[in-house]
């Protein structure tokens, strides 16, 4: 069965950087894309990036509006993906998700997903 | 970026009333587009993709249409766990968007 386990609730100052991790089991890591997606509270979905794991093929692509502080890795040794956003604000505060790409290759359908990770920043 | 407008924000209906939902897009995404649905406190769930496959377990009275710019989530018959937000999402442009969402709520 496939599971995309994230790590726990963080706290942050603001221009802290956190980083996020989404452990991968049950399947092939390396054949399925990871998307990351947030959701400020009470809000809606907003696509953040998404990471090849195949440590063989072209790497990451992210949305302009977080180009510049996101950055997304692979450790293929532990099938793990991390997310990390940097120079936090306010408006960061949020659930992050990390979603598996629905078919081998490149997918930009999300399914399944993890458990999410609240990330707070506050002063 | 390509826009998608979800109507209406809320849909009161009762168990067993049929559910249309709407999402329209600001330009042309062809077929790729999928519906979403989102229980309080749990990450969302795929339910359609390519605007009209279910996407695995997804039980048969969710259903998805459309092309273009104009797409339907139809539920034929809603049981009381389909009482939840729901999301469209459209892959056809990067950045990949989604709509700001359809509450199903019970009436």
């Amino acid at each position: 069965q496939v599971h995309l386990v994230q790590s726990g609730a963080e706290v942050k100052k603001p221009g802290a950087s956190v980083r996020v991790s989404c452990k991968a089991s049950g399947y092939t890591f390396t054949s399925y894309y990871i998307h990351w997606v947030r959701q400020a509270p009470g809000q809606g979905l907003e696509w953040m990036g998404v990471i090849n794991p195949n440590p063989s093929a072209a790497g990451t692509t992210y949305s302009q509006k977080m180009q510049g502080r996101v950055t997304l890795t692979r450790d293929t040794s532990t099938s793990t993906v991390y997310m990390e956003l940097s120079s936090l604000r306010s408006e960061d505060t949020a659930v992050y998700y990390c979603a598996r790409g629905r078919t081998t290759g490149e997918s930009n359908w999300f399914d399944p997903w993890g458990q999410g990770t609240l990330v707070t920043v506050s002063s | 970026e390509i826009v998608l407008t979800q109507s209406p924000a809320t849909l009161s209906l009762s168990p067993g009333d049929r559910a249309t939902l709407s999402c329209r897009a600001s330009q042309s995404v062809r077929g790729y587009l999928a519906w979403y649905q989102q229980k309080p406190g749990q990450a969302p769930r795929l339910l359609i993709y390519d605007a009209s496959y279910r996407a695995t377990g997804i039980p048969a009275r969710f259903s998805g249409s459309g092309s273009g710019t104009d797409f339907t989530l139809t539920i034929s018959s809603l049981e009381p766990e389909d009482f939840a937000v729901y999301y469209c999402q459209q892959r056809s442009n990067w950045p990949l968007t989604f709509g700001g969402g359809t509450k199903v709520a019970i009436k």
